[in-house]
């Protein structure tokens, strides 16, 4: 049974651009939910996808969007990106994140820097 | 407005002694509780966790301890081991949330002596 995977390990964007993060759950888990580590803190929900549909959201703009797949992928997406959003993004999968609590798995992260 | 609060930044132990990290919330909604650990570069993972109907819950050298009225959650690991040095993360749930999002503290970073 692999874990879960994400990529890519770093990257650097400048103010405006928009990125793209992905993740690759553990086999069989229908849920996804991305985290924003800022430096110093703890990692804070953003939205979590359950059989590719949105359940569930943070407070963050629009400009953070997502899309999950049926193959256990899933991606991030953030447009015009801001000097803020410069923190580490971590995915969690879980088998299903609707009907009770079930583990999260968390994937090792993508390090994103905004210049 | 944090809803779940860790106050010591870091703390520092003798290997074969106790740890104790605290973690305080302040949403009485939350019905489940969770400690994870990080080491740099790697993501979370879970630890140990407790529903709000217990007040103590234990697996090895690690127990958590949770007091509903004073909203306070403590991890105590016992004996203390070199291999223990990571962050550890309080995190809180409730099950009135479809998502059960996970709502976490800013981090205790441990390091154990040898």
């Amino acid at each position: 049974e692999t874990g879960v995977t994400q990529s890519p390990t770093h990257l650097i964007k400048t103010r405006g651009q928009q990125v793209t993060l992905r993740c690759s759950s553990q086999s069989g888990h229908n849920t996804v939910s991305w985290y924003q580590q800022a430096l110093g803190q703890g990692p804070q929900f953003i939205f979590q996808y359950y059989r590719e549909e949105e359940n569930g959201r943070g407070n963050f703009p629009p400009r953070f969007s997502g899309l999950q797949f049926p193959n256990y992928s899933s991606e991030l997406n953030v447009n015009a990106l801001e000097l803020d959003d410069s923190a580490l993004y971590l995915c969690a999968s879980s088998l299903d994140g609707t009907s009770s609590y079930n583990e999260q798995f968390f994937g090792p992260g993508t390090r994103l820097t905004v210049l | 407005d944090q809803q779940v609060k860790q106050n010591s930044p870091s703390l520092s132990v003798q290997e074969g002694r106790i740890s104790i990290l605290n973690c305080d919330y302040t949403n009485s909604m939350f019905d489940y509780f969770l400690w994870y650990k990080k080491y740099p570069a790697e993501g979370p993972t879970f630890l140990i966790s407790i529903s709000s109907i217990k007040d103590k819950n234990e697996d090895g050298r690690f127990t958590v301890f949770l007091n509903k009225s004073a909203k306070h959650l403590s991890l105590h690991i016992v004996p203390s081991q070199p291999g223990d040095s990571a962050v550890y993360f309080c995190a809180a749930s409730s099950g009135l949330d479809s998502s059960y999002k996970l709502i976490f503290g800013s981090g205790t970073r441990l390091l154990v002596r040898p």
